[in-house]
């Protein structure tokens, strides 16, 4: 079956200005987790959702950063005012059920801010 | 703070040789300890994991690992390592149900032919 997708693969964006990135779990999946990769770094927690509710947002870096999953599927990552700080590839995963389940992976989306 | 180590950034090994990849944990209980596998352009890939039970830990692609308490590791091993076998390594520490993965800052592996 399909795998986690995420769009767009890339963005390149300018200081200041607003952005959405776009994740599709696993069909089925009711976690859903996103995650920030730095360059040279392991990734990093900034939410978590069970079913459409942020269950854990402990992660997120200040108020810029926001995200959705109205309908219990897709997810929308939302970073207001964007600045230079914020460029780093963006990882969804999502897993069958919070807990032990294994989380899947999507391939992230590579934020630039010029 | 649960966190993960690894202490290696990088490793180079010839094709053929064994290897081990070395992540010490620092966690309150027995954490959820899993090995991820990263390629250029790839996601994130898992190679195994350990919740409870066996202490040695059977993955994909003929990678093993053994959780040991006494010293906080969980190192990842494979006898024969294969040129597709370069990729960046990551230990990840999960807790209370393993909602929040905390990953390790990664080991680069590179296969010298």
């Amino acid at each position: 079956g399909a795998g986690v997708s995420q769009t767009p693969s890339n963005k390149v964006t300018e200081k200041g200005k607003y952005v959405e990135l776009r994740c599709d779990p696993i069909s089925g999946h009711t976690a859903l987790y996103w995650y920030r990769q730095s360059l040279g770094q392991g990734p990093e927690f900034l939410i978590y959702f069970q079913g459409t509710g942020a269950a854990d947002d402990s992660g997120l870096p200040n108020d810029r950063f926001f995200a959705v999953r109205p309908e219990g599927s897709v997810s929308t990552l939302k970073i207001q005012r964007t600045e230079r700080g914020d460029s780093a590839v963006y990882l969804c995963a999502s897993s069958p059920a919070a807990g032990t389940d294994t989380q899947y992976f999507g391939p992230g989306t590579r934020l630039t801010v010029l | 703070a649960q966190s993960v180590t690894q202490p290696d950034i990088h490793i180079t090994v010839s094709e053929g040789a064994s290897l081990e990849l070395r992540c010490n944990y620092s966690y309150g209980a027995t954490p959820y300890l899993f090995w991820y596998v990263q390629s250029p352009g790839q996601g994130l890939q898992l190679l195994l994991k350990y919740f409870s039970g066996d202490t040695l830990v059977q993955g994909i692609k003929g990678f093993e690992a053994e959780f040991k308490r006494s010293q906080s590791s969980f190192n990842l091993r494979k006898p024969s390592v294969h040129w597709s076998d370069a990729a960046e390594y990551f230990c990840v520490g999960g807790g209370g149900g393993g909602n929040k993965l905390t990953f390790g800052t990664g080991t680069q592996l590179k296969v010298e032919l």
